[in-house]
């Protein structure tokens, strides 16, 4: 296991809702990414989050939006939920050294949207 | 969009045999990745190649890079049950702010019987 945690597990929520997704960074790492995998799919970028600012964000509309805390742990929130919403969610944290910056994952949040 | 393509799509060999997956994509990259995911759980790292480098080799895995051809391939050999999983190859693009985002392909589906 990779030391990242999430949570919670599962959630269900209906559609114009809003969710927070929560993610615990590897201990020494500063960095957290969110990844957005469909089913069948691979995981696609949301977005990156460095010393508590974003750090570059793939294509998501803006009510996808991010936190990151002092202990480098972070939140995904999402709001007005969509059916394609529906996903598994992935956090992985790294630390940014070099070109080269591996990312461990945790083992993500099952979203279902109604 | 997705970076990179798995081909195939679905894989299903003997225990014992080779399994041979292959990765295109499209732009520069400083890396490439290979992940492995079991059903709906998150990713685990398997190897990491440079963009300098033309192959890798970590226990049963070997992986091969050609960026002339823009094509990555990873060959697990003496194949087990347990290595059943969908495996995954991104490329790690460095954002302006030193960031990295990983660009992830649709994934082969292996299964391997007994």
């Amino acid at each position: 296991e990779t030391g990242v945690t999430q949570s919670p597990t599962h959630l269900i929520k209906t559609r114009g809702q809003q969710v927070t997704l929560r993610c615990s960074s590897q201990s020494g790492h500063n960095t957290v990414s969110w990844y957005q995998q469909a089913l069948g799919q691979g995981p696609q970028f949301i977005f990156q989050y460095y010393r508590e600012e974003e750090n570059g964000r793939g294509n998501f509309p803006p009510r996808f939006s991010g936190l990151q805390f002092p202990n480098y742990s972070s939140e995904l929130n999402v709001n007005a939920l969509e059916l394609d919403d529906s996903a598994l969610y992935l956090c992985a944290s790294s630390t940014i050294i070099s070109s080269y910056n591996e990312q461990f994952f945790g083992p993500g949040t099952r979203l279902t949207v109604l | 969009s997705q970076q990179g393509e798995e081909d195939p799509q679905a894989l299903s060999i003997q225990e014992g045999e080779n399994a041979t997956m292959n990765c295109s994509y499209k732009t520069s990259i400083n890396n490439l990745q290979w992940y492995r995911q079991n059903s709906g759980r998150g990713l685990v790292h398997l190897i990491l190649i440079r963009s300098n480098e033309r192959e890798k080799h970590s226990g049963r895995l070997r992986v091969t890079l050609d960026t002339s051809k823009k094509s990555s391939s990873l060959l697990i050999t003496a194949s087990r049950a347990a290595d059943t999983a969908s495996y995954f190859c991104a490329t790690d693009l460095l954002m302006d702010n030193a960031g990295n985002m990983l660009t992830f392909g649709g994934g082969t589906r292996l299964m391997v019987k007994p």
